[in-house]
């Protein structure tokens, strides 16, 4: 089966601009969570979302938000983009939130804000 | 706190050499480890992850962890290294029924040939 989908892959935006980053689980996968990934910071958590409800929420600026669909499908939004916010954003999804369940990663979106 | 410590950012190994990339953790709750690969400008894939079930965990391409509860430890090898092996390593950790995946730093594996 399809593995988890993000969209767009790469973009390319301006500072101060707003940016809406695509997210489709795995089929039959109702939790997706998002990670930003840089050089410097590593991987860093960014919300979990499980039934169109946010279980958990990362340590970042109100800037960074995200939803969830009732189809499972999430997006996450970064408005007044900063320079620093240039990263690969990964989405990954799993059955439920259990912290046994294998999370499964995507290819990721390129963000850069130039 | 919880949090997961992979020392070092670089180990290079010869073709045909033993991998040991070393992953330790802090938990006050039993963990759920992971192993994830990520190859150049690629996602991150699962290698394999510990659940309780069997302390000695096999996983995908030849590699296996052991998850050393004394030693706070999931230790990640490979018999024999390939060239195809080279990437980036991240060990990873959820503890607690609300818990996030906490990452940590990521090594990075080449092989020489």
């Amino acid at each position: 089966k399809a593995g988890v989908t993000q969209t767009p892959r790469y973009l390319i935006k301006t500072r101060g601009q707003q940016v809406t980053l695509s997210c489709s689980p795995i089929s039959g996968h109702r939790s997706v969570s998002w990670y930003q990934q840089t050089p410097g910071q590593g991987l860093q958590f960014l919300f979990e979302y499980f039934s169109e409800t946010q279980r958990n929420k990362g340590n970042f600026p109100g800037r960074f938000s995200g939803r969830q669909f009732s189809n499972s499908r999430s997006e996450m939004n970064v408005s007044t983009l900063e320079l620093g916010d240039s990263a690969l954003y990964l989405c990954a999804s799993s059955l439920d939130p259990g912290p046994g369940n294998t999370i499964y990663f995507g290819e990721g979106s390129w963000l850069t804000v130039v | 706190a919880q949090s997961v410590t992979q020392l070092g950012s670089h180990v290079s190994v010869s073709e045909g050499a033993l991998v040991l990339l070393r992953c330790n953790y802090s938990s006050s709750v039993p963990p759920y480890l992971f192993w994830y690969v990520q190859y150049p400008n690629q996602g991150l894939q699962l290698l394999l992850k510990y659940t309780s079930a069997a302390t000695l965990v096999k996983g995908i391409n030849g590699f296996e962890a052991e998850f050393k509860k004394s030693e706070t430890s999931f230790h990640l090898t490979k018999p024999s290294a390939h060239m195809s092996d080279a990437a980036e390593y991240f060990c990873a950790m959820k503890a607690g029924a609300n818990s996030k995946l906490t990452f940590g730093k990521g090594i990075t594996l080449s092989v020489r040939p």
